[in-house]
């Protein structure tokens, strides 16, 4: 059963550059979200999408993106690449729950590292 | 402002022995999931363990557990016979009121000393 994977593993661009990253979620699974996680912080929730549609987006610009495909994998669009976009982005997957969160258990693919120069 | 606190962001301890790390989180919500994510140097955020909060009973994996305190809002995480791969930052997470998102706090980095 494989887990969740994310591509690529390591981005270098420059600024004003456009990043497409992608998630293939864990078997079973049908909500994925997406996370950024600079270097000594904890992930910041950017959004998550369901049956193809953003439902719910953290405190992030309108230069990230996403899209949800019917096989349930994801993309991140970053537009407009800043200094400040360095960091590493999170993929995690999880089945679309009724409790506080709206999810059942998340879990993680191993993330894609972008660097912006 | 809603927010999940850990307040250690550095702990040690002696391998074999336990150890203790702390989380506090806000929320209005009465049913809901906390989790504790282990996250070591390959930076690969691997779940620890799950709270469900309508079980008044602690959770407990392996050597991991749990002291859940809802009425205090808080949610520590227990190592027991504390092993080299413990080593890694440890973050708590919990659902914001309302919508389908999670915070997570700042992080614990545990060390494991020989």
């Amino acid at each position: 059963d494989a887990g969740v994977t994310q591509s690529p593993t390591h981005l270098i661009k420059t600024r004003g550059q456009q990043v497409t990253l992608r998630c293939s979620p864990k078997s079973g699974h049908d909500t994925v979200s997406w996370y950024q996680q600079a270097l000594g912080q904890g992930p910041q929730f950017i959004f998550q999408y369901y049956e193809e549609e953003e439902r719910q987006r953290g405190n992030f610009p309108d230069r990230f993106s996403g899209h949800q495909f019917p096989n349930y994998s994801s993309e991140l669009n970053v537009n407009a690449l800043l200094l400040g976009d360095s960091a590493l982005y999170l993929c995690a997957s999880s089945l679309f729950g009724t409790l506080a969160g709206g999810q059942e258990t998340q879990y993680f693919g191993p993330g894609t590292r972008l660097l912006v120069l | 402002a809603q927010t999940v606190t850990q307040s250690q962001p550095e702990m040690s301890v002696q391998e074999a022995e336990t150890v203790t790390l702390s989380c506090t989180y806000d929320t209005s919500e009465s049913d809901y999931y906390l989790f504790w994510y282990k996250q070591p140097p390959s930076r690969q955020m691997i779940l620890v363990i799950r709270q469900e909060a309508y079980k008044q009973q602690n959770a407990t994996e392996n050597r991991f557990s749990v002291n859940f305190q809802k009425a205090a809002k808080s949610f520590s995480l227990k190592i027991s016979d504390s092993q080299l791969g413990d080593a890694a930052m440890y973050f708590c997470a919990a659902p914001k009121n309302t919508g389908n998102q999670f915070y997570f706090g700042t992080g614990t980095s545990l060390t494991v000393i020989p």
